[in-house]
């Protein structure tokens, strides 16, 4: 069955880094697009980013573009949420999720059909 | 960046109701358009896709429906384990946004 496990959640002052792991299995990790989404306190859902199955394309959210880097090691099954210069805005739940189409291209997405457990980011000085 | 209006933003409805979610995107989506339900402390579950296909495993008393800017998520007879907040999602292009949740309780 599909898992996913993230990792890699702490707390962290403003101005600050982490990076978030996401371990897959179950599935061929490498067909497929996989997409980060977070979630602050008593809040809903925030897409964060997405990564192609190749990784030939990333998008993401315009408040984490040039601070947050996604990234992917098909060989170890793992994806990667690098965040700096971290803010207090980003505190939250951050959900790996796989993108529900087999290796998807063009701009659209059907959507994240297994999600992690979460892993939470706090931003506080 | 497409924004997406969900209506209500909280109801409470008797076991056996039938239930209607609304969802409005800013721009036309197609069917571009993803459901969720999510409980308290767990990740979301991924219900329907391209605005009508139920995912696997998912009972079939819920159902999408819609196209172009307005969708509806609808349970036909509303049960306990309902009980959650569904989300909404545009997939047409980044950032894929959701909706701001609509809270369904139990009366």
């Amino acid at each position: 069955q599909v898992q996913l496990v993230e990792s890699g959640g702490g707390v962290v002052q403003p101005g600050g880094s982490l990076r978030l792991s996401c371990s897959a299995s179950g599935f061929t990790f490498s067909d497929y697009g996989m997409h980060w989404v977070r979630q602050a306190p008593g809040k809903g859902l925030e897409w964060v980013t997405f990564i192609r199955y190749d990784e030939n394309n990333k998008y993401y959210l315009d408040s984490v573009k040039g601070r947050f880097t996604v990234s992917r090691d098909n060989s170890k099954n793992t994806l990667y949420l690098q965040m700096n210069r971290l803010r207090a805005e980003d505190t939250a739940v951050y959900y790996c999720a796989k993108d529900h189409e087999w290796r998807r291209v063009g701009h659209t997405t059907s959507g994240c059909d297994y999600w992690g457990q979460g892993t939470r980011v706090t931003v506080t000085s | 960046d497409i924004q997406m209006t969900q209506s209500p933003s909280s109801l409470s409805a008797s076991v056996g109701d039938r239930v209607t979610i609304t969802c409005r995107a800013s721009q036309i989506i197609s069917t571009y358009l993803n459901w969720y339900q999510q409980k308290p402390g767990k990740a979301p579950k991924f219900l329907i896709h391209a605005a009508s296909t139920l995912q696997s495993g998912v009972p079939s008393r819920f159902s999408g429906s819609g196209s172009g800017t307005d969708f509806t998520l609808t349970i036909s007879s509303l049960q306990p384990e309902d009980s959650a907040t569904y989300f909404c999602q545009h997939g047409y292009r980044s950032p894929f946004t959701f909706g701001q949740g609509t809270k369904v309780e139990i009366k």
